[in-house]
């Protein structure tokens, strides 16, 4: 059974661009969960998506986005990139939600000059 | 506001001897808690979970204990192996909703040295 996958592995941006990653969840698992990971504040949710509803977020700006579709997929979209948002992105897949294991793919390493 | 906190930030421990990480919750409302294992430029790895209603789960050389009254978690390896050489995180998670929101530790880097 093929695991979480997250592409690309790694990219480097301008400030002021905009990045989109992409997530493609374990089979069968319909909620996928953004996670950032930086040096200083460690691993932070991001927001979390269930049958293309955002059913949760964190505290971040309206920068940060994010969308689901249909075969669970998801993509994360980053505009007006700063320097601080340098860090790797993780995604997580679980069944169905809050209650079950999530497992993590390997991150996008986002660096911005 | 750091809502589960990991105050060891690292620990060594001789092959074969038993490894322990903590882990401490101030949220009442966190009732579902995750131990994480991760390798640098990695995702975390899922080793093993407990909801509240449990006050050990164990898994193979995983042992988990939650103390709900002091808001404490602990992970036990026994017996440790150079491959748990890792940082170790732990998660907590609020069950009254129907979204997964983990709220991490700063995490603990275990050596387990030969």
């Amino acid at each position: 059974k093929a695991g979480v996958t997250q592409t690309p592995r790694y990219l480097i941006k301008t400030r002021g661009q905009q990045v989109t990653l992409s997530c493609s969840p374990i089979s069968g698992h319909r909620s996928v969960s953004w996670y950032q990971q930086t040096p200083g504040q460690g691993l932070q949710f991001l927001f979390e998506y269930f049958s293309e509803t955002q059913r949760n977020k964190g505290n971040f700006p309206g920068r940060f986005s994010g969308r689901q579709f249909s075969n669970s997929r998801s993509e994360m979209n980053v505009s007006t990139l700063e320097l601080g948002d340098s860090a790797l992105y993780l995604c997580a897949s679980n069944y169905q939600g809050v209650g079950t294991e999530a497992f993590f793919g390997q991150g996008t390493r986002l660096t911005v000059v | 506001d750091q809502q589960v906190k990991q105050n060891s930030p690292s620990l060594s421990v001789q092959e074969g001897r038993i490894s322990i990480l903590n882990c401490d919750y101030t949220n009442s409302m966190f009732d579902y808690f995750l131990w994480y294992k991760k390798y640098p430029a990695e995702g975390p790895t899922f080793l093993i979970s407990i909801s509240s209603i449990k006050d050990k789960n164990e898994d193979g050389r995983f042992t988990v204990f939650l103390n709900k009254s002091a808001k404490h978690l602990s992970l036990h390896i026994v017996p440790s192996q150079p491959g748990d050489s890792a940082v170790y995180f732990c998660a907590a998670d609020d069950l009254t909703g129907t979204a997964s929101k983990l709220t991490f530790g700063t995490g603990t880097r275990l050596q387990v040295t030969l």
